[in-house]
């Protein structure tokens, strides 16, 4: 099946540092979207692509479809940044359906 | 802001009983959905509907049903309830105009199969 290759699967920061989540795609995908899992379990939509670059304040996501593989930057990290976040790929010509990675655990450490 | 909201938010069921788990949505969205998140499986698609009436099976259908009866409710039914069927379940929904859309997802059920 589609498979979404998540890395690293885990990863902590000092606050005020800054680094990078990928996905890896097996497949052609359509849009990726990248969630935040925070410490009540809520899963929150940080950003829906469907090519390019998007930057909401702190965070940035690229994804690249030809290349088969999306990013999401963190930088300048606090506290609240910690949690899991995952990546979801819905794949080109499928009906729409999500297939999620295994996550990343960010921990950000004062 | 997308609102999903699901309910119960925990539920302890035993073996054998039937188990209803309820998802409301208030943004009109068409598409919605009902994963299960389990430690070492990430979320995982049960259930999705395109819209009133209509239901499809994801990648773990077996052992569960759905329903959607009206665009802002969807239910996710297990007639038999087995303790693998312990876990956290998420609804959610899309705005979508081509493909899912945007996924709005709702606070969580956590049901525990005794």
């Amino acid at each position: 099946g589609d498979q979404v290759e998540q890395s690293p699967s885990a990863l902590s920061l000092h606050e005020g540092t800054g680094s990078a989540l990928r996905c890896n795609f097996t497949t052609t995908m359509r849009a990726v979207q990248w969630f935040q899992q925070n410490s009540r379990g809520s899963l929150i939509n940080l950003f829906y692509l469907a090519s390019g670059t998007k930057e909401n304040g702190r965070l940035k996501s690229t994804f690249n479809s030809k290349e088969s593989y999306s990013t999401l930057h963190i930088r300048d990290a606090q506290l609240e940044d910690s949690g899991t976040y995952f990546c979801a790929a819905e794949r080109t010509g499928g009906n729409n359906k999500l297939t999620f990675g295994q996550g990343t655990v960010l921990s950000v450490i004062p | 802001e997308a609102a999903v909201t699901q309910s119960p938010r925990n539920k302890v069921a035993v073996t054998g009983g039937k188990v209803t788990l309820s998802c409301n949505q208030t943004n009109n969205h068409n598409n919605m959905y009902w994963y299960r998140q389990d430690t070492g499986h990430g979320l995982r698609l049960i259930h999705y509907s395109y819209g009133a009436g209509s239901t499809e099976k994801g990648d773990i259908p077996d052992g569960y049903k759905a329903s959607r009866p009206s665009q802002e409710n969807f239910s996710l039914i297990l007639e038999l309830a087995t303790p693998s069927q312990t876990s956290v379940y998420f609804c959610a929904s899309g705005d979508a105009g081509m493909g899912t859309g945007q996924l709005y997802f709702g606070e969580g059920s956590k049901l525990t199969v005794l």
